[in-house]
């Protein structure tokens, strides 16, 4: 079965310092890979996804986010936070074949931008 | 914006009723899914439809059946429901239903069982 592990909880950051939110997954064969952020009582915003090709992947609102296939993950980054990006984000991952086309998603990682 | 609507925001209800949510897709969306948000068991895929008719099943309890109508908007009907039934659901759409597109979701229905 596949899996997604978001081992921090929670991350706190200064504004207009770099941020990195981590991601590691587990699935059968070549992933598809998916980042979302979902803002206090609203739903789940698409930031960007890997399907193939450039390990570096460019997503909304400055967010990029790099494949690395041999550690297995998927880590979320921004080179400079902004207090706005303050939000709870989800890793996904899904395979290609079958029942594991279906997404799985991370517990989801608390990011807080501190003015 | 997501293009996807859910109906209602909130719900509450008592033990042993039974509910319907109602999705509707992004224009032009002919796959819906149907995903549960809870705080002990994080965010649980429970099905897809596609064009109407059934695409996956993931972690839906029997007590759980969902259905997608002609004009592609979808309904999730819980049953006999439990205190744990309480939780955020989410309905999101896309175009073609691949694994390699992004959903889009809804903002969801808080389901507060009582």
């Amino acid at each position: 079965a596949q899996s997604v592990a978001q081992p921090e909880d929670q991350v706190n950051v200064a504004e207009g310092n770099p941020l990195t939110v981590k991601c590691t997954y587990s699935v059968s064969g070549n992933p598809y890979l998916f980042w979302y952020v979902q803002y206090p009582n609203r739903g789940l915003q698409f930031l960007l996804k890997y399907i193939t090709g450039d390990n570096l992947v460019k997503g909304s609102y400055g967010f990029e986010a790099e494949f690395n296939k041999s550690q297995t993950s998927f880590h979320l980054k921004k080179p400079s936070a902004l207090v706005s990006d303050s939000a709870l984000y989800f890793c996904a991952v899904s395979g290609r074949r079958g029942s594991a086309r279906q997404l799985t998603f991370g517990s989801g990682t608390q990011l807080t931008v501190l003015p | 914006d997501s293009g996807v609507t859910q109906t209602p925001k909130h719900l509450i209800t008592a033990t042993g009723q039974r509910v319907t949510l109602r999705c509707s897709p992004r224009s032009g969306d002919l796959s819906v899914y149907w995903y549960q948000q809870s705080l002990d068991q994080g965010l649980q895929f429970l099905i897809q439809y596609y064009n109407g008719e059934e695409r996956a099943k993931g972690n839906i309890l029997e007590r759980f059946s969902a259905q997608q109508f002609p004009d592609l908007h979808s309904e999730l009907n819980l049953s006999s429901l439990e205190l744990g039934d309480s939780a955020l659901y989410f309905c999101a759409s896309s175009l073609e239903g691949e694994a390699n597109t992004e959903a889009f979701f809804g903002q969801g229905t808080r389901l507060t069982v009582v």
